[in-house]
């Protein structure tokens, strides 16, 4: 397997701009994270989903973000409007139920947003 | 509030000899533990597990201990190699499943030849 894919891989738009962050997990992983990492705060979580469903979005910074996993093996993370407090890393991330290793996260190599 | 700590100065040592990183954690019952190892530009990668009920788990060169009693994880690399350096993260859930990981902020350690 490829493991996590994410795209792009470096997004750089101007405030007020819509952003959309694309993720693969890997094939027959259950769960979908989305993380945010930036110098001052870290990794967060920001929402993940369970079999293509919401579970729990309270790391969502505000209305301005929105994540949907339409089927098991795509799931996006949009930002609109963007603004330049929103530039981070942005991290995708799955896991199994049942599989070997099923309690690890596997994580893509992130998306670097700039928000100018 | 929850809290979990990491130091968050780097921490630098020599070729050969043991690094230990430090987890503590505040408000958190966690089912488990995790470390995982981040290098620069790329996403976290899975080390170890340990669980609640497990004192030391073992992988090759690394040690993790888990005291739920002093709410502490501390994480070895014996016989350091300069190809160890990076940022370590340590991680807790409460659910004990794989779902909403909180990671601690990362100690950056530094392997000097």
């Amino acid at each position: 397997d490829a493991g996590v894919i994410q795209s792009p891989r470096h997004e750089v738009t101007e405030m007020g701009q819509e952003v959309t962050l694309r993720c693969k997990p890997i094939s027959g992983h259950d769960y979908l994270f989305w993380y945010r990492q930036t110098m001052m705060r870290g990794l967060e979580l920001l929402i993940y989903f369970n079999n293509n469903v919401p579970i729990d979005d309270s790391g969502m910074p505000e209305d301005r973000f929105s994540a949907k996993m339409p089927n098991a093996s795509f799931s996006t993370l949009k930002i609109q409007p963007s603004e330049p407090r929103d530039s981070a890393v942005y991290f995708c991330a799955s896991s199994g139920t049942g599989l070997a290793g099923e309690e690890t996260q596997y994580f893509g190599p992130g998306t670097r947003l700039l928000v100018l | 509030s929850q809290k979990i700590e990491q130091n968050s100065e780097a921490l630098n040592i020599q070729e050969g000899k043991t690094a230990t990183l430090t987890c503590n954690y505040t408000n958190y019952s966690p089912a488990y533990l995790q470390w995982y190892r981040q290098d620069p530009g790329r996403g976290p990668v899975f080390l170890l597990l340990i669980r609640e009920n497990e004192k030391e788990k073992r992988k090759e060169r690394l040690k993790v201990t888990f005291d739920t009693t002093l709410k502490q994880s501390l994480f070895h690399i014996t016989a350091s190699q300069p190809a160890d350096s990076a940022t370590y993260l340590c991680a807790l859930d409460t659910t004990g499943t794989a779902s909403k990981l909180t990671f601690g902020t990362g100690t950056r350690l530094q392997v000097t030849l």
